[in-house]
């Protein structure tokens, strides 16, 4: 069964380093997104990625972040200077035809663990 | 904006009780509604949604949930639990936009 998958499974950084999270969703997906889990508390919205640009993204969104589409198969989240706060599980997710607007399906990869120092 | 409330955050249950896992969103609009499961160590997959049509939605693994417009509820319910359903359960919303999520809760099934 074709899944998204995400790396690196774990990773551990100092405050002011840049971080990229790598994410490979399922091969004829359309929709791409970014999601963040502090601990303890709700799975967030980061960003939603369509045609090879944002389609949306939340406030916790800044200047920090950017995602990118490199190769075509890889989907990249990349936090410019991590900060404390930004210590979560982020996960990546992929949906077909249908984004999430329109009630599409999102598969999520196991995510990956950032801490930060 | 869209919101979502769970109103458990754990839930025990020795096997074979019934389950009930409850949601309330608040969306102006016409909304998408979705249940996920993590279980350890696994990432979050879908166990069941409801578009438009019959409120009462059947999912994987014997879940079912129903969409109470009135109440804008969207209970989950399974009438006879397994150890094997000891996981953490989103309720989630969309309308025209991104999906919200609640907070999760955590179900631990003791055999």
């Amino acid at each position: 069964e074709p899944e998204v998958t995400q790396t690196p499974s774990h990773q551990v950084t100092q405050m002011g380093q840049e971080v990229i999270l790598r994410c490979v969703p399922i091969s004829n997906h359309l929709y791409f997104y970014w999601y963040r889990q502090i601990l303890g508390q709700k799975v967030e919205f980061l960003v939603s990625f369509y045609n090879n640009e944002i389609s949306e993204k939340s406030e916790i969104f800044d200047d920090q972040f950017s995602v990118e589409r490199p190769d075509g198969s890889n989907f990249t989240l990349k936090i410019r200077s991590t900060k404390l706060e930004d210590s979560a599980m982020y996960f990546c997710a992929s949906s077909g035809i249908l984004g999430q607007g329109l009630g599409g399906e999102l598969f999520f990869g196991e995510g990956s663990r950032l801490t930060v120092l | 904006a869209q919101s979502v409330s769970q109103h458990n955050h754990h839930v025990i249950l020795s096997e074979a009780a019934s389950l009930e896992l409850g949601c309330n969103y608040s969306y102006g609009g016409t909304v998408n509604l979705f249940w996920y499961v993590q279980y350890p160590g696994q990432h979050l997959q879908l166990l069941l949604k409801y578009f438009s049509g019959d409120p009462l939605v059947k999912g994987i693994k014997g879940f079912e949930a129903e969409f109470i417009k009135s109440k804008f509820s969207f209970n989950l319910r399974k009438p006879s639990v397994q150890w094997s359903d000891t996981a953490e359960y989103f309720c989630a919303v969309s309308g025209y936009s991104t999906l919200t999520f609640g907070k999760g809760t955590m179900l631990l099934v003791s055999p």
